[in-house]
């Protein structure tokens, strides 16, 4: 089955920084890499995703990366905020089997 | 903005004992999901359901699972003697498609 493997597992940046989350997947017929950020005690948000027919997606301070070659996805955070803090997950999917295998997680703090 | 509802919030039962987690998916959605959480680990993967019948089941879910779709409007999830390692939080999810899939707010079971 699919594995995915998230880095780094905690991620502390001073706000106004970049961050960047990346993430291996092992199944090449993965096509599918959503991002979900999930705050203390919350469900999993969908932030932004990205589709293996595309290499990056922008949606304003957010942006994601594909490299289908060497199977690996990153999510940037440009300008960082103190309420970008959370944990954020990576997840890989394909649309035959519908199901998300997700990454370990990622808690980003963003220091004021 | 339409959201999956998820009831009761919080679930405390003795081992042995049956739940039934339920869940109002987004209204025109068609796929549904069970995941779960374990205090601080990463998400995963329980079930599928599309046209009134499960799609796809990771190996978590044995025969102390089942789904149901009574109605048109709810999803649940039933444990039928539940153990100690089935405390977790538990997410329902709905997508349109087979990809964007929203999350609700979880159901924490606790088992005692």
């Amino acid at each position: 089955g699919e594995n995915v493997e998230q880095h780094p597992s905690t991620l502390s940046v001073q706000e106004g920084d970049s961050a960047v989350i990346k993430c291996t997947y092992s199944d090449s017929a993965s096509n599918y890499f959503p991002w979900y950020k999930q705050e203390l005690g919350k469900r999993p948000q969908l932030i932004i995703d990205i589709r293996s027919n595309v290499g990056e997606k922008k949606d304003q301070r957010i942006a994601v990366t594909l490299n289908k070659t060497a199977k690996h996805f990153s999510l940037h955070i440009t300008e960082t905020q103190p309420e970008d803090s959370a944990v954020y997950f990576c997840a890989a999917g394909d649309t035959g089997r519908r199901a998300l295998t997700f990454g370990s997680g990622t808690r980003l703090q963003v220091q004021p | 903005e339409p959201e999956v509802t998820q009831t009761p919030s919080h679930q405390v039962t003795q081992m042995g004992q049956e739940v039934i987690l339920r869940c109002v998916p987004i209204s025109n959605h068609l796929y549904f999901y069970w995941y779960r959480q374990i205090l601080g680990q990463k998400v995963e993967f329980l079930v599928s359901f599309y046209n009134n019948e499960i799609s796809e089941k990771s190996e978590i879910f044995d025969d102390q699972f089942s789904v149901e779709r009574p109605d048109g409007s709810n999803f649940t999830l039933k444990i039928r003697s539940t153990k100690l390692e089935d405390s977790a939080m538990y997410f329902c999810a709905s997508s349109e498609e087979a990809r964007e899939q929203y999350f609700g707010p979880g159901t924490r079971l606790t088992v005692t």
